[in-house]
């Protein structure tokens, strides 16, 4: 059964600590995105990647750090950088990155920052 | 640049009544567009899209878009309404990318959908 998982579904941090949100897709997708979500903001990109080994900003990666050193993986560490790490962060799949492929999404992850 | 514009924040209907969501967009070049829903702390799901094809796009549950150029929009429909498609709805457009360039996907606000019985 394909598609992209995230864990935790929830997770709690103190303030100032580092924290890694995991993604994993069975896809075969060449291309992972990782999105935060904020009531009535839509989604905001925060960074991609096209390909192994490769990965570009979007536009909020101030605070985000990524790595991609396997295809199917892609996490997110929010660092104590980050001002407002309080969010809900959405990790995403596409086929290939240089056309406007949809993206296929998953759950999600809760991080609540105290 | 490319941007969408939900027009509203909130719609309320009635079960079995239409439902209309509403989506303008603007775009340098010829846009791809899409539909996703997303239930409560849920990830996001796609409905339909369009890539330059036929301009009236069906997708799953009944939900279909129309495609009109010249008004720049890209709203959705369905005929009847159903309990099951409460949730939030978000029209996202993505210009063509040439080469390694990669085709960005600008999302709208999001529309919330409440259906009454």
């Amino acid at each position: 059964d394909g598609g992209i998982t995230q864990s935790p579904k929830y997770l709690f941090r103190k303030e100032g600590q580092n924290v890694t949100l995991s993604c994993e897709q069975n896809l075969n997708h060449d291309a992972m995105y990782w999105y935060r979500q904020d009531p009535g903001q839509g989604l905001r990109l925060i960074y991609y990647s096209q390909i192994v080994n490769d990965f570009q900003k979007g536009d909020i990666a101030e605070g985000y750090s990524v790595s991609r050193e396997k295809k199917e993986s892609f996490p997110l560490t929010v660092t104590s950088a980050q001002k407002n790490p309080t969010a809900f962060y959405l990790c995403a799949s596409s086929i290939g990155g240089g056309a406007p492929y949809e993206q296929y999404f998953g759950p999600g992850t809760r991080l609540t920052v105290t | 640049a490319q941007s969408v514009t939900q027009l509203d924040s909130h719609v309320s209907v009635s079960e079995g009544t239409p439902v209309l969501l509403r989506c303008n967009y603007s775009s340098s070049y010829s846009p791809s567009l899409f539909w996703y829903v997303q239930h409560p702390n849920k990830g996001l799901q796609l409905l339909l899209k369009y890539t330059s094809a036929a301009t009236l796009v069906k997708g799953i549950n009944g939900f279909e878009a129309e495609f009109k150029k010249s008004e720049t929009s890209f709203h959705l429909t369905k005929p009847s309404a159903h309990m099951s498609d409460a949730a939030e709805y978000f029209c996202v457009v993505s210009e063509k990318a040439g080469g390694t360039s990669y085709g960005k996907l600008t999302f709208g606000q999001g529309t919330i959908l409440t259906v009454h019985p």
